[in-house]
Order: C-alpha cells, then sequence, then structure tokens
C-alpha cells in the first residue's frame, strides 16, 4: 500500500498573496495531478504531471503555476489569491492515465 | 476541451430500491472509465471501473454498464442503503494518453 500525504491541510491567504500548496506520494507513480473542487461541486483538473519535471495544463491552469521536483512530490502555487475564494484542492496520483487514481485528504483553502 | 456528461446531478431513493447514473463520453478511443465516491470531508475513492472490451461488471451491489457505440456508460447501485448516500463521480480517458475527464458529479442521498 501506500499513501499520499498534502500539506497544509489548511491554509488561509490574504487576497493577492501568492500561496504554495505541497503534495507527496510513496506508490511510485509516475503521475500526479491537482484538482480543485468546490462546495459540492465537481473536480476541475488544474495541472498534472506525467514524469519527474513534467507538466502538463488541465482546463484549468490559468492562475496557478505547479511544479514536479521529483518522482514522488508535486506542488502547486496559486499565484495571486482571490478575495473571498474557498475550495478544496486535491492532489492525486496513479500509475498512468489508464489506471486507477489515488486521492490525498486535500488541502482546505481559504482566502480573507 | 472533452467532456464527460453526467446526470443526474441530484438523485434522492428510498433505501432498499436501486440507483442509477449516467454518463456520456465524446471521445471513441476513450478506454479505461471508473467511477468514484466520495463521502462528505473525505477523498473521492475508486468503487468500480471497467475497460472497453467489456459491456458489464458486477462488484457487491454495483453494476457498471458500458454502451461503446452510443459512448455511454451508467452506474447502478442495488438495494441502495444509508451508507451509499454520496457524491459519486465518473469519468473517461481522453485520446492522447491525457488526464481522465470527470463528471459534475451526483449526490445520492438514500433515506430510510
Amino acid at each position: 500500500g501506500g499513501i499520499i500525504t498534502q500539506t497544509p491541510k489548511f491554509l488561509i491567504g490574504q487576497e493577492g498573496q501568492k500561496l504554495t500548496l505541497k503534495c507527496q506520494q510513496n506508490f511510485n507513480h509516475d503521475t500526479m495531478y491537482w484538482y480543485r473542487q468546490d462546495s459540492g461541486k465537481g473536480l476541475r483538473l488544474i495541472y498534472y504531471s506525467i514524469t519527474e519535471n513534467d507538466l502538463q495544463k488541465g482546463d484549468l491552469s490559468e492562475g496557478y503555476d505547479a511544479s514536479r521536483e521529483k518522482k514522488s512530490s508535486f506542488s502547486l502555487t496559486v499565484t495571486s489569491a482571490q478575495k473571498n475564494e474557498m475550495a478544496v484542492f486535491l492532489c492525486a496520483s496513479s500509475r498512468d492515465n489508464s489506471y486507477e487514481q489515488y486521492f490525498g485528504p486535500g488541502t482546505r483553502l481559504t482566502v480573507l | 476541451g472533452e467532456q464527460v456528461e453526467q446526470l443526474p446531478s441530484i438523485l434522492r431513493v428510498q433505501e432498499g430500491s436501486s440507483a442509477s447514473i449516467n454518463c456520456t463520453y465524446e471521445n471513441s478511443a476513450s478506454n479505461y472509465f471508473p467511477w468514484y465516491k466520495q463521502e462528505p470531508g473525505e477523498n473521492p475513492k475508486l468503487i468500480i471501473d471497467i475497460r472497453s472490451n467489456m459491456e458489464r461488471k458486477q462488484t457487491q451491489g454495483l453494476i457498471v454498464l458500458l454502451d461503446k457505440k452510443a459512448k455511454r456508460f451508467s452506474l447502478h447501485i442495488t438495494d441502495t442503503q444509508p451508507g451509499d448516500s454520496a457524491m459519486y463521480f465518473c469519468a473517461a480517458s481522453p485520446q492522447g494518453g491525457r488526464a481522465l475527464i470527470f463528471g459534475t458529479g451526483t449526490t445520492v442521498s438514500v433515506s430510510p
């Protein structure tokens, strides 16, 4: 088995602030993902990465940067937090795009 | 970009009855179709999946059907229990090895 950890669990930021979310996995999976989930809504793909140093844009990449520093870690940066923004950011990993994605516990973002 | 349409968005059923969720996809080359269950405050977890070489798959109280000609797949929860209350997401693998495309989710509520 393996585990995905996301830090921090809760993140409170100020409008215009640059915020970084981190994700680590020990499945030895090649592909990692970042999704945004608004309350009661679906998953929207922000970025994904199929291998170390790779980066692919999802439908929601504007306003975000990402970095796959090594195979086990994938970080997401909110480049300029928007006031009243509230969402959960979910990290996931998979062997490749045609296999099960395992999700982390999420980072809950609140922007004041 | 490619989309996966999921209906209904909300489904209320009586305990013991069945619940059905339908999804349609655009790309005829899609070959992997997972279903995820997300309970309140939790991360999404895979509950069943089907590949394009199958038309039907069953595990415990879940049945997945795939109609490749119609580009449609569905999840059927038989004999629903209160513990089946959750949000359910379908997904499909798009063309070119890109990330899974998720549907917008169905909130299932099972009442006693």
